[in-house]
């Protein structure tokens, strides 16, 4: 149990675009999904929390709008990284909490994300 | 804010040999920590969690930590080595302060080399 998917696990598109990253916890509702990246050879660093039906808290120096979440269920958060530029390039992680899963973040496969 | 300091960044062990990766945090009041291992491309994977039920704590594939609340400490360690061990591994916590938005804090990570 508790599995979190991503989807894609890899994306290459040309600067300026927009991409869509999906997380989804498969077999349990996740009140709570935490977005995260993690640069070539480093630690993960929170970019921000989603709560489903609210807006989300981003980590100071993330720019909302330029990473925008949503998380309109319990089983699905999406991250749109809009206008992209090379220095987007990294991979992105997400992870949900469960209701009774208390602390115990999931992680999703994350998702290597290449702006040309 | 809450850290983690993890102490060297590649450790190389034989096989067969124990494994000693170290983690220190910053607080004056118990956190909850954990120990996450990474494989190239891939999410994370929970090894073992501590949440003050017990100060010896035991988790998958053959690890535990010893939480010492006087050395500030949570190393993790394994009697003998594996070539599959070979991974990042990341101690991260959850700070008293952020126990209500529940959100990770990730040390820098330590590199596992197993040497055949």
């Amino acid at each position: 149990g508790a599995v979190v998917s991503q989807h894609p696990s890899r994306v290459i598109c040309k600067s300026g675009t927009s991409v869509k990253i999906e997380c989804r916890s498969l077999d349990f509702q996740a009140t709570t999904m935490f977005w995260y990246r993690q640069f070539p050879k480093q630690s993960l660093m929170l970019m921000a929390t989603s709560n489903e039906g609210s807006k989300a808290t981003y980590e100071q120096g993330v720019e909302k709008d330029k990473f925008l979440i949503n998380h309109a269920s319990l089983t699905l958060s999406t991250l749109t990284v809009t206008s992209a530029h090379p220095e987007d390039s990294s991979f992105y992680i997400c992870s949900a909490l469960g209701v009774s899963s208390y602390n115990e973040q999931f992680f999703g496969p994350g998702t290597r994300l290449t702006v040309l | 804010a809450q850290s983690v300091t993890q102490l060297g960044s590649h450790v190389s062990v034989s096989e067969g040999a124990l494994v000693l990766l170290r983690c220190n945090y910053s607080s004056s009041v118990p956190p909850y920590l954990f120990w996450y291992v990474q494989y190239p491309n891939q999410g994370l994977q929970l090894l073992l969690k501590y949440t003050s039920a017990a100060t010896l704590v035991k988790g998958i594939n053959g690890f535990e930590a010893e939480f010492k609340k006087s050395e500030t400490s949570f190393h993790l360690t394994k009697p003998s080595a594996h070539m599959s061990d070979a991974a990042e591994y990341f101690c991260a916590v959850i700070g008293a302060a952020d126990t209500g938005r529940r959100a990770l804090t990730f040390g820098s990570g330590t590199r596992l080399q197993v040497q055949p």
